[in-house]
């Protein structure tokens, strides 16, 4: 089955200071990938959605400067948080979908992001 | 805005009992449907999928979903739960419009063995 990896599995960093976050889609090509934000207990919440080779786009009230997205090839999106504050601590989920029409999505493990 | 719903927050079974979990969406045009589990500290996982023909869809591990469209609902059922079926189930909704998906906030199974 179709694999997605997340790197790191957690961690933390200090209020102020940028995150970076991989998502990699191992075994097949990801022309669409999707991030989004678990809260304790609660659902995901997409946060943006990025196609290989073009600018993402991000849902209602999720600032782009704060979360910048990145997906440079067909197997690797990335997640930067950039001046992280303690409010940005959460559980940060990537998907892929194979082709552009995304019909399944396949999920990494999640990234924990700690901020002190 | 697209929305999804699950009424039940909790619910605490006892093996062997059925389960139903309630998901109702807020659109008009077509959707593609989908149940996703997430077992204590693992990632999601796909339990099964609407996309179109049969509204009654059979998945893994014994589960299965009726999609109601004039109820726009997608309500899990399992006859016979298990102690392994302890985890998060989220209902999620993928309009035809694009390639988002909306997922409902969660219900937490407990199963008692």
């Amino acid at each position: 089955g179709a694999v997605v990896s997340q790197h790191p599995s957690r961690v933390i960093c200090k209020s102020g200071t940028s995150v970076k976050i991989e998502c990699r889609s191992l075994d097949f090509q990801a022309t669409t990938m999707f991030w989004y934000r678990q809260f304790p207990k609660q659902s995901l919440m997409l946060m943006a959605t990025s196609n290989e080779g073009s600018k993402a786009t991000y849902e209602q009230g999720v600032e782009k400067d704060k979360f910048l997205i990145n997906h440079a090839s067909l197997t690797l999106s990335t997640l930067t948080v950039t001046s992280a504050h303690p409010e940005d601590s959460s559980f940060y989920i990537c998907s892929a979908g194979a082709s552009r029409s995304a019909y399944e999505q396949y999920f990494g493990p999640g990234t924990r992001l700690t901020v002190t | 805005a697209q929305s999804v719903s699950q009424h039940n927050h909790h619910v605490i079974l006892s093996e062997a009992a059925s389960l139903e979990l309630g998901c109702n969406y807020s659109y008009g045009g077509t959707v593609n449907l989908f149940w996703y589990v997430q077992y204590p500290g693992q990632h999601l996982q796909l339990l099964l999928k609407y996309f179109s023909g049969d509204p009654l869809v059979k998945g893994i591990k014994g589960f299965e979903a009726e999609f109601i469209k004039s109820k726009f609902s997608f309500n899990l059922r399992k006859p016979s739960v298990q102690w392994s079926d302890t985890a998060e189930y989220f209902c999620a909704v993928r309009p035809d419009t694009g390639n988002q998906f909306y997922f409902g906030t969660g219900t937490s199974l407990t199963v008692i063995p």
